[in-house]
């Protein structure tokens, strides 16, 4: 299933089905791109980011496509799991020390059994 | 693994009462924020500090001091706390990664009430 995360803050997904996040980002010099997951009662985790040089990067069962073009960032999830379920954001940011991230608001994955 | 450790998960707190929120980090990292978290708003950047005793205003600076005496440690103090002060706070930290940029790594946050 597909979600574009400012707009359609939730999206419900089988187990053992690929999910995808989507988020728009608003600015064209951006130049890091980092994707979180807060689980209930918990702090923000980080998961995977990636530098504006680079259009894709994968690591364990995820993967950030990054898409200057048209200023996508998406987070797919490869067989969503129970403990995927989560509120995941993404982020951007145009200064060093991440002085300027700016935070979508999230979009909530309920994995179904 | 980093750890971030935030001294309160929960506080309760009267109206004008002077509020000490403590953030530790075991990962020798010069950077270290303060954000808070409130539905529909996402996280917003209180404060943030690159070295001991340095320190930034964020978006939304009012209400609120901070302190970094030691590298470890990065407090948020509400000199009065009102209200709208209600939120959970988030204290954060990373690598100052020679200007660029490298992950942050949460608390668990500490969930501030104010009557």
């Amino acid at each position: 299933g597909e979600s574009v995360g400012l707009h359609l803050p939730t999206l419900s997904v089988q187990e053992g089905d690929n999910s995808i996040i989507n988020c728009a980002y608003s600015n064209s010099a951006s130049d890091y791109f980092i994707w979180y997951k807060q689980e209930s009662g918990k702090g923000p985790q980080f998961i995977i980011d990636i530098r504006s040089n680079m259009d894709k990067r994968q690591g364990q069962r995820v993967t950030v496509l990054l898409n200057k073009t048209v200023k996508h960032l998406s987070l797919q999830i490869a067989a969503t799991q129970p403990g995927d379920s989560a509120v995941y954001f993404c982020a951007e940011n145009n200064a060093g020390n991440n002085r300027k991230l700016i935070w979508g608001l999230g979009t909530s994955l309920a994995v179904n059994p | 693994d980093v750890k971030v450790t935030q001294s309160s998960r929960y506080l309760v707190k009267r109206t004008g009462e002077k509020v000490f929120l403590e953030c530790v980090q075991d990962m020798d990292h010069e950077n270290m924020f303060w954000y808070r978290q409130d539905p529909g708003l996402g996280l917003r950047l209180i404060y943030f500090s690159y070295d001991v005793k340095m320190k930034e205003k964020g978006d939304i600076p009012e209400g609120y001091s901070v302190s970094r005496e030691k590298k470890e440690r990065f407090s948020l103090i509400l000199e009065s706390a009102s209200t709208n002060q209600t939120s959970m706070y988030l204290c954060a930290s990373s690598f100052r990664a020679g200007g660029g940029n490298s992950p942050l790594h949460f608390g668990n946050g500490t969930r501030l009430t104010v009557t």
